[in-house]
């Protein structure tokens, strides 16, 4: 079946620009995640949703950062004001959630963002 | 103090050698525990969970020491195709989120 998707693939945008970064978690699958990974580093985690609502918000860095979810399947991660230190992969991830333990979270491709 | 630390190699090995990578957690909360394979310019992806018990999946081992903090991946006869970076990765009980590692580099020498 399909995997997670992610649009653009690339973006480059000018330092102050507004962004929107597109994600299709797998059918059915009740969690997503937004996650940034920055050349050499692991993924760091920016939010969490749960259906519609963010369950946990705690990584994104400031308020210039914001996502939403509005009918519980894809999310757009909307980043004001770009600085040339958000550029990064921002890869999105969802999983099943049944319950009882973690579940397997799926990545899709990532957004490769360069702000010039 | 990183809440995940990793050696980032890299690593170059020979193929058909073993190799063993380990990895340190700083929350002694932590309640899952994982290796993820990312190739270059990949997603990354779920190479195998890592209980206390210790877990074999082929050419792949994975063991977890609680009192330590310490979680270790060992691969066996190593193929060409093993190249890549290999994600330490630990989350929280009732915490949904991943803590990834900085990644360890590995290349697999013909």
């Amino acid at each position: 079946g399909a995997g997670v998707s992610q649009t653009p693939s690339n973006k480059v945008t000018e330092k102050g620009k507004y962004v929107e970064l597109r994600c299709d978690p797998i059918s059915g699958h009740t969690a997503l995640y937004w996650y940034r990974q920055s050349l050499g580093q692991g993924p760091e985690f920016l939010i969490y949703f749960q259906g519609t609502g963010a369950a946990d918000d705690s990584g994104l860095p400031n308020d210039r950062f914001f996502a939403v979810r509005p009918e519980g399947s894809v999310s757009t991660l909307k980043i004001q004001r770009t600085e040339r230190g958000d550029s990064a992969v921002y890869l999105c991830a969802s999983s099943s959630l049944r319950g009882g333990g973690v579940d397997e979270q799926f990545f899709g491709p990532g957004t490769r963002l360069t702000v010039l | 103090r990183k809440e995940v630390e990793q050696d980032p190699g890299p690593f170059n090995v020979p193929e058909g050698a073993t190799v063993a990578f380990n990895c340190t957690y700083s929350n002694s909360a932590s309640q899952s525990f994982f290796w993820y394979r990312q190739d270059c310019r990949k997603e990354p992806k779920l190479l195998m969970s890592v209980y206390s018990s210790g877990n074999e999946d082929g050419r792949f081992t994975a063991q977890l020491n609680r009192a330590s903090q310490y979680i270790s991946l060992l691969i066996r006869d190593s193929k060409l195709s093993d190249s890549a970076t290999y994600l330490c990765v630990v989350n929280g009980f009732g915490n949904e989120k991943l803590t990834f590692g900085t990644g360890t580099r590995l290349t697999i020498i013909p």
